[in-house]
């Protein structure tokens, strides 16, 4: 079956870091193009970051320089390194499969883990 | 950056209404367009992706139209499981979602 289960989230101080894991089953990670999206309370989806294939990653700028996006080929798993962490990045992650290109959308996702940054 | 404008952001309608979603980008992004659907406490599902194509296994009172800057999403004959919100999401340029329309029952 065809799966991703995320974790990592929790309650973590203003200014901390955390990371959190994306473990993939049923499909090999490090042959498609994977993204986390995430969407605070009450509001809309919002794209993070994404990495494609080729190891080539992209970044929403209100993340860019405090998150990084890596996979681990030998365990099947996408990670999302949070530093620098602020009130308005609590929000529910969610891990996503996007195909081999652009055009084939995000037609896999995990539950979502939840971080919630207060003091 | 790609703005995703989508309207309108809520609409009531009734089991076996006829219901268009639009989706304005700020710039073309050829048929780069995505339609998720979100239940609450949910994942997204995606529904159509490059625009136009059916993902499998999604009901074909499902469709999606256009390319450039305007995209369309139907959904022919409203079901009680469509009540849902709707998000279109580009990815001509990085990814970027739409603000999302909420369809409620009427």
């Amino acid at each position: 079956e065809v799966q991703l289960v995320e974790s990592g989230g929790g309650l973590i101080q203003p200014g901390g870091s955390l990371r959190l894991s994306c473990a993939a089953s049923g499909f090999i990670v490090s042959n498609n193009y994977m993204s986390w999206v995430r969407q605070a309370p009450g509001k809309g989806l919002e794209w993070v970051s994404v990495i494609y294939s080729g190891g080539t990653t992209y970044y929403a700028d209100s993340v860019k320089g405090r998150f990084t996006i890596s996979r681990d080929n030998s365990k099947n798993t996408l990670y999302l390194q949070m530093n620098s962490l602020r009130a308005e990045d609590t929000a529910v992650y969610f891990c996503a499969r996007e195909g081999t290109n652009e055009r084939y959308g995000m037609d896999v996702w995990g539950q979502g883990t939840t971080v919630t940054v207060s003091s | 950056d790609i703005q995703m404008t989508q309207s309108p952001s809520s609409l009531a309608a009734s089991v076996g209404d006829r219901v268009t979603i639009t989706c304005r980008a700020s710039q073309s992004i050829s048929s780069y367009l995505n339609w998720y659907q979100q239940k609450p406490g949910k994942a997204p599902k995606l529904l159509i992706y490059a625009a136009s194509s059916l993902q499998s296994g999604v009901p074909s009172r499902f469709s999606g139209s256009g390319s450039g800057t305007d995209f369309t999403l139907t959904i022919s004959s409203l079901q009680p499981e469509d009540f849902a919100t709707y998000y279109c999401q580009q990815s001509y340029n990085t990814r970027t979602f739409g603000q999302g329309t909420k369809v409620e029952i009427k």
